[in-house]
This record gives C-alpha cells, sequence and structure tokens, in this order.
C-alpha cells in the first residue's frame, strides 16, 4: 500500500489568485494522477504526472490552467491558476505502486472553495 | 459514453450482505473490471478487481457473469462503515485510466 497526504486540505481563495496543491507519497512510485471532484459529481482525471517530463493532460484540461511538476518519484505538485468559481472542487492525486495498472492509492483531497 | 450502469442508490441491513449490481455489456476481452468506493469526504478505496473468474479477498467478492455482462460485488456482513459511494469501472489491461462514472450510494442502516 502507499499512504498519501496532501496539503492544504482546504482552503478558501479569491477569484483571479492560484493555488498549488502538493501531494507526497511514503514511497517511489511510477504512476502519479491528478484528479477533480466537482461538487456533488463524480472524479474526473486531470493529467498523469511524468517525472522529468512533462505531464499528459486529459480532454478539457490544459497546463496553462493546471500546470503541474513532478520533481522526484514520490512528490508531485497541481497549481489552480486565475481561479475562479467554477474551479471550486475537490483535488485528489492517486498513484498506482505497482506500474501493473492494478489498485489505485487516493490521496486525501484538497477542498478548494473560490469567492 | 459510460462503460458501467449502476442503480443509484441502494439501502442495506447492517450484518446482512450487500448485493451490488454493474453492468457493462459492452466490455471487451482485454478490460476487467474494478470496484472502488468512496466514503464520504476521503478519497476513493480500491476493493476488487477482476477479468472473468469470481474474485475474493478480504473486503468482498466479485462475481462476474460468464459473459461478462456484468457482475455483482458483495459485502458479505455490512457495517454501518460500509456507508459509501460504490464505483464499478471497467478497464483495459494496459491503461493506466480511471474512469469514473457516477456509481451507486450505498446505506447501510442500522
Amino acid at each position: 500500500s502507499a499512504v498519501i497526504s496532501q496539503k492544504p486540505s482546504r482552503d478558501i481563495c479569491q477569484r483571479g489568485t492560484s493555488l498549488t496543491i502538493q501531494c507526497q507519497v511514503d514511497s517511489q512510485v511510477t504512476m502519479m494522477f491528478w484528479y477533480r471532484q466537482q461538487p456533488g459529481q463524480s472524479l474526473t482525471l486531470i493529467a498523469t504526472a511524468n517525472q522529468g517530463s512533462e505531464a499528459t493532460y486529459e480532454s478539457g484540461f490544459v497546463i496553462d490552467k493546471f500546470p503541474i511538476s513532478r520533481p522526484n518519484l514520490t512528490f508531485s505538485t497541481l497549481t489552480v491558476s486565475n481561479m475562479s468559481p467554477e474551479d471550486s472542487s475537490i483535488y485528489l492525486c492517486s498513484v498506482d505502486i505497482s506500474g501493473t495498472y492494478n489498485e489505485q492509492f487516493f490521496g486525501p483531497g484538497t477542498r478548494l472553495t473560490v469567492l | 459514453d459510460a462503460k458501467t450502469t449502476q442503480p443509484t442508490s441502494m439501502d442495506c441491513a447492517e450484518g446482512r450482505a450487500a448485493n451490488l449490481p454493474c453492468n457493462h455489456s459492452t466490455i471487451s476481452g482485454n478490460e476487467y473490471v474494478y470496484w472502488y468506493r468512496q466514503i464520504h469526504s476521503q478519497g476513493p478505496q480500491y476493493i476488487i478487481h477482476g477479468l472473468k473468474n469470481n474474485e475474493t479477498n478480504e473486503m468482498a467478492s466479485l462475481i462476474i457473469t460468464e459473459d461478462r455482462k456484468s457482475s455483482t460485488l458483495i459485502l458479505p456482513h455490512a457495517t454501518l462503515r460500509d456507508t459509501a459511494v460504490y464505483y464499478c469501472i471497467v478497464r483495459s489491461s494496459n491503461d493506466y485510466k480511471l474512469s469514473f462514472g457516477a456509481g451507486t450510494t450505498v446505506t447501510v442502516r442500522a
């Protein structure tokens, strides 16, 4: 298994500002992912955080809005840029520790409210 | 286009088995059935997955029909802590993506 922590756990931000969310894993992992869960909705994959290269974004998500860093095999950040109230969501990171596409472990999430 | 269909919600009695159905009629040969659950205010938690054989672990059992077009997740003795949204996900063996649908909101009642 993997223990994943996220910072901050929650935040309230003003529109037009940016927030960087951190994801820390207690072991080296091959694959890390970022998801968004809008209020009352299911999870949507934003991107795959690749170590040493640019993240791979899903349709509807762009790097300018959600820049991602992955400096090593245990850490990643997601920035939500130029925020609007529509960005109010829970943002979760997850990891695949086996590299065999079996189970993914999820962090506790960051609850973001944009005013 | 959703690959799975699940009931929106269901209630279960504490201590009884909870049987959660999932339809995946368009599943292809290399696609697995995964189950995750999300307890309120937490990240999703992996439960179990299978290809065509029935699977069992410490959390649950997964029964997949012979034609693989549907499956059932069984929680053998539901507790109040099993109250959560349960997601049935179809994923191919070479695809890292998890596509979450709406899931089934399961409420276990005392």
